[in-house]
């Protein structure tokens, strides 16, 4: 099963860091870990993706776990633009045709 | 303008014909995808292309057709409309197995 589970919703302050889980107990040696998110009435927009080891870029780091059975991305200071859908998903190598985005974790931001 | 974009935004069309939802990305992306997004199923892969006249399918490919007979351009037709596919259609596009830039997205009601 290429799925990946995650967390509803969650809840953050402005300001406030963010961190938003998702589980990959079934991932293979060779898929990397990707995360979108989604803001209203929009595509999806890509965030950041990893292997093994952590990753940071402007918009967010990811944690991967060291058994890599779960990952974890940090958004350092949430800003009410924040606030969207978003999804972790498992991409092995060039064959998307199992690429499944799941339900994703709304995350809703406060003032 | 660069980018990716998708038309019609918003189509009615009505049980058994045909449809036809147009792709265009200005970045020369080998990889072009399709997507529907329904509520309580996320994002679900139609149909991908690693290249011109090169297509595969993905996770719910029953019920339309997709051709790339151009790099840049990458149409989905739903032959005989039916009540299921009203949804929201978004498009994608890659240069590698990395960051997806997916499209505005495009309305379809099926009535």
């Amino acid at each position: 099963d290429a799925k990946t589970t995650q967390p509803n919703s969650m809840e953050s302050n402005e300001e406030e860091p963010v961190h938003l889980p998702c589980n990959h107990s079934t991932i293979s040696g060779t898929d990397y870990i990707h995360w979108y998110r989604q803001l209203p009435s929009q595509g999806p927009e890509y965030v950041i993706h990893g292997l093994t080891s952590n990753v940071n870029n402007r918009m967010a780091s990811l944690a991967i776990a060291e058994d890599r059975k779960s990952s974890t991305l940090i958004l350092h200071r949430a800003t009410l633009r924040d606030a969207a859908v978003y999804y972790c998903i498992r991409i092995g190598g060039t064959s998307y045709g199992k690429l499944t985005f799941g339900q994703g974790t709304i995350l809703t931001v406060h003032p | 303008d660069a980018g990716i974009t998708q038309s019609p935004r918003y189509k009615i069309t009505e049980t058994g014909r045909q449809v036809t939802l147009m792709c265009h990305q200005t970045w020369s992306h080998s990889y072009m995808f399709w997507y529907r997004q329904d509520l309580g199923h996320g994002l679900r892969l139609i149909y991908y292309s690693a290249a011109a006249d090169i297509t595969d399918k993905g996770e719910v490919p029953d019920g339309y057709v997709v051709s790339r007979s151009k790099t840049e351009n990458f149409p989905l037709t739903l032959e005989s409309a039916t009540r299921s596919q009203t949804s929201v259609y978004f498009c994608a596009s890659s240069e590698s197995s990395w960051e997806q830039y997916f499209g505005p997205g495009t309305r379809l009601t099926v009535t």
